[in-house]
């Protein structure tokens, strides 16, 4: 059964950094690509960031590009996003989820970030 | 970006009914669109890929189609545990965007 959990999250100041990892059980993780997304709670989703499957390559919204990095360590089955220069519109519930031919198949149950002063 | 609208925002529905949702593109997707099915505090969880596969373990009440610019699921006989938000999302192009989503009510 595919496991995904999300971890790292919490409250930081505007400016400040996170980082946020999804560990990842029950299926070959080094073969998949992963994604994040986001979600402001009671609100609608948001592609936030993909890697591929050997992490040489990368895609960003633009609202973060430039601030956030999406990495893995498949010895760790972990995928991570580091979340520089934090902003109060970054206040969401941060999602990881496995790649199915571009569409998000599995999904973790999140982890909340609170950027606030 | 390609910008989805999902209609309408809020839909009621008595169990037993069908229920019908839109998600339109600003630009051609071809068939590269899912929907999703998110309820209170939960995960969304893939329903449809392809515009009209049923992702693994989806009932057959579940059904999409389309192709373009213009797509719909299908929910041939609401059950209660289908009350919840629906969102569409495109493949076809970076970035992957979503629809502000249907909240299916009971009526």
């Amino acid at each position: 059964e595919v496991q995904l959990v999300e971890s790292g999250g919490g409250l930081v100041q505007p400016g400040g950094s996170l980082r946020l990892s999804c560990a990842a059980s029950g299926f070959s993780f080094s073969r998949y690509w992963m994604h994040w997304v986001r979600q402001v709670p009671g609100k609608g989703l948001v592609w936030v960031s993909r890697i591929n499957s050997d992490g040489s390559d990368t895609k960003y919204a633009d609202s973060v590009k430039g601030r956030f990095t999406i990495s893995r360590d498949d010895a760790k089955n972990t995928l991570y996003l580091q979340m520089n220069s934090l902003r109060v519109e970054d206040t969401a519930m941060y999602y990881c989820a496995t790649d199915f031919s571009s569409y998000l198949a599995d999904w973790g149950q999140g982890t909340l970030v609170t950027v606030s002063s | 970006e390609i910008v989805m609208t999902q209609s309408p925002a809020t839909l009621s529905v008595s169990p037993g009914e069908r229920a019908t949702l839109s998600c339109r593109a600003s630009q051609s997707v071809s068939s590269n669109l899912a929907w999703y099915q998110q309820k209170p505090g939960q995960a969304p969880r893939l329903l449809i890929y392809g515009a009209s596969t049923r992702a693994t373990g989806i009932p057959a009440r579940f059904s999409g189609s389309g192709s373009g610019t213009e797509f719909t699921l299908t929910i041939s006989s609401l059950q209660s545990d289908d009350f919840a938000v629906y969102y569409c999302q495109q493949s076809n192009d970076w970035p992957k965007t979503f629809g502000q989503g249907t909240n299916v009510e009971i009526k």
